[in-house]
């Protein structure tokens, strides 16, 4: 059974740092392109970014309002993905989604979340 | 590419079909000739699954009631007869290129 569970977040201040984990389980992790989606309290999905496999390069992409400051890395050898924010911003406030990609951008599972607070 | 869904608001009486529109501001057919066009569901309280990709093909257990159509920058999702269970946001999103794309959601809510 496919698992991708979440962990990191918490309340931190605006211009702070915070990294995010997904534990994968279930599936061949180094094979697959992971990404990260978040939805602020009570607004839709936003894309942050994702990483390919290390097989197909391991480059990441990142949505506008986070490249330069949000970096995505995994650990294929422990099965987790991660996602360092840095100069967070009180608009980063989100729960922040671990996804499995399966093609071009489809991801068909998802975690269950993790909440992020940015807030002084 | 910029998503834009249609209606944002969509309530239902049970039974009778829905219909909910997407439009991508560039074409999401690639040269394999599909859409990299996704439907996801998120139910109250819960996370975001698939329901259609590629434009047509319903995800692993996703009911048949659902079925999706469209290529290039027009897509539909309908619902042939709708079912408590199928309370939620519906978001359109283009799998294409990177960054990917969300439409706003829509909101779907029985009468």
């Amino acid at each position: 059974e496919v698992q991708l569970v979440e962990s990191g977040g918490g309340l931190v201040k605006p211009g702070g740092s915070l990294r995010l984990s997904c534990a994968a389980s279930g599936f061949t992790f180094n094979n697959v392109w992971m990404s990260w989606v978040r939805q602020a309290p009570g607004k839709g999905l936003e894309w942050v970014g994702r990483i390919k496999s290390t097989t197909d390069g391991g480059t990441t992409d990142y949505a506008a309002p986070v490249k330069g400051r949000f970096t995505i890395s995994r650990d294929d050898i422990k099965n987790l993905l991660f996602l360092q924010m840095n100069s967070l911003k009180t608009e980063d406030t989100a729960v922040y989604y671990c996804i499995r990609v399966i093609l071009g951008g489809t991801s068909d599972y998802w975690g269950r979340g993790t909440l992020v607070t940015v807030s002084s | 590419i910029v998503m834009t869904q249609s209606p944002l608001s969509l309530p239902v009486t049970p039974g009778e079909p829905a219909s909910i529109s997407c439009r991508s501001s560039q074409s999401l057919l690639y040269s394999n000739g599909h859409s990299y066009l996704d439907w996801y569901l998120q139910r109250p309280g819960q996370s975001p699954q698939l329901l259609i990709y590629l434009g047509s093909t319903r995800a692993s257990g996703v009911p048949d009631r659902f079925s999706g159509s469209g290529s290039g920058t027009d897509f539909t999702l309908k619902i042939s007869r709708v079912e408590a269970e199928d309370v939620g946001v519906y978001y359109c999103m283009q799998a294409l290129q990177a960054p990917h794309t969300f439409g706003q959601g829509t909101k779907l809510q029985i009468k």
